[in-house]
């Protein structure tokens, strides 16, 4: 079955710096890779996805970048806020209406 | 719209107890699944259903049981409680089928088993 691992576990940065968050999965099927967003006590929000047949994708300061060849995607954050501070999930699914998860990095803004 | 919501929010079971996680959602998604939220380990899928009358088991299936009679409501029953089923369980529902579209989540029941 399909295996999700994400790097880092933690990632702190200093605000307005860029933060990158990267996974690798292990199923060429899947063909579905979307990113959410927890805060504390709240439940995932989906920030940004791609798919398959697209190797960018942008939205404001977030972007994802997907390597079908090399079987994983990163997420980008630009310019990073106080707000941004929050643990951050991919996840990879296909036809079978399963998505695997990461297992998520806690990202910290610096002051 | 209310969304995705989920009751309880917070629940304290002891071993061997049963109870059902209700889930409901008003968008009139077809696909619905639960999730088990614990430290460290992401999100891992219980069970899921992509319309009334079908389930389907995910990637942690056991000791749980679903059901799916409406489209709306999608019940997660613990059948006997352990303490290895202490966790965040989350419901969620997507508009189409499953894994290729955005995933509304409800907000979650805190779960402990003692």
């Amino acid at each position: 079955g399909e295996n999700v691992e994400q790097h880092p576990s933690t990632l702190s940065v200093q605000e307005g710096d860029s933060a990158v968050i990267k996974c690798t999965y292990s199923d060429s099927a899947s063909n579905y890779f979307p990113w959410y967003k927890q805060e504390l006590g709240k439940r995932p929000q989906l920030i940004i996805d791609i798919r398959s047949n697209v190797g960018e994708k942008k939205d404001q300061r977030i972007a994802v970048t997907l390597n079908k060849t090399a079987k994983h995607f990163s997420l980008h954050i630009t310019e990073t806020q106080p707000e941004d501070s929050a643990v951050y999930f991919c996840a990879a699914g296909d036809s079978n209406y399963q998505l695997i998860w990461g297992a998520g990095t806690k990202l910290i803004i610096k002051p | 719209n209310a969304g995705v919501t989920q009751t309880p929010k917070f629940q304290v079971l002891k071993t061997g107890q049963s109870m059902t996680l209700q889930c409901a959602q008003d968008m009139n998604h077809e696909y619905m699944s639960w999730y088990r939220q614990d430290p460290g380990m992401g999100l891992r899928l219980i069970h899921y259903s992509v319309g009334a009358g079908i389930t389907d088991q995910g990637e942690v299936p056991n000791g749980y049981n679903v059901s799916r009679s409406t489209t709306e409501d999608f019940p997660l029953r613990l059948l006997s409680a352990a303490p290895s089923q202490t966790s965040v369980y989350f419901c969620a529902s997507s508009p189409n089928l499953g894994s290729g579209s955005e995933a509304f989540f409800g907000q979650g029941t805190r779960l402990t088993v003692v």
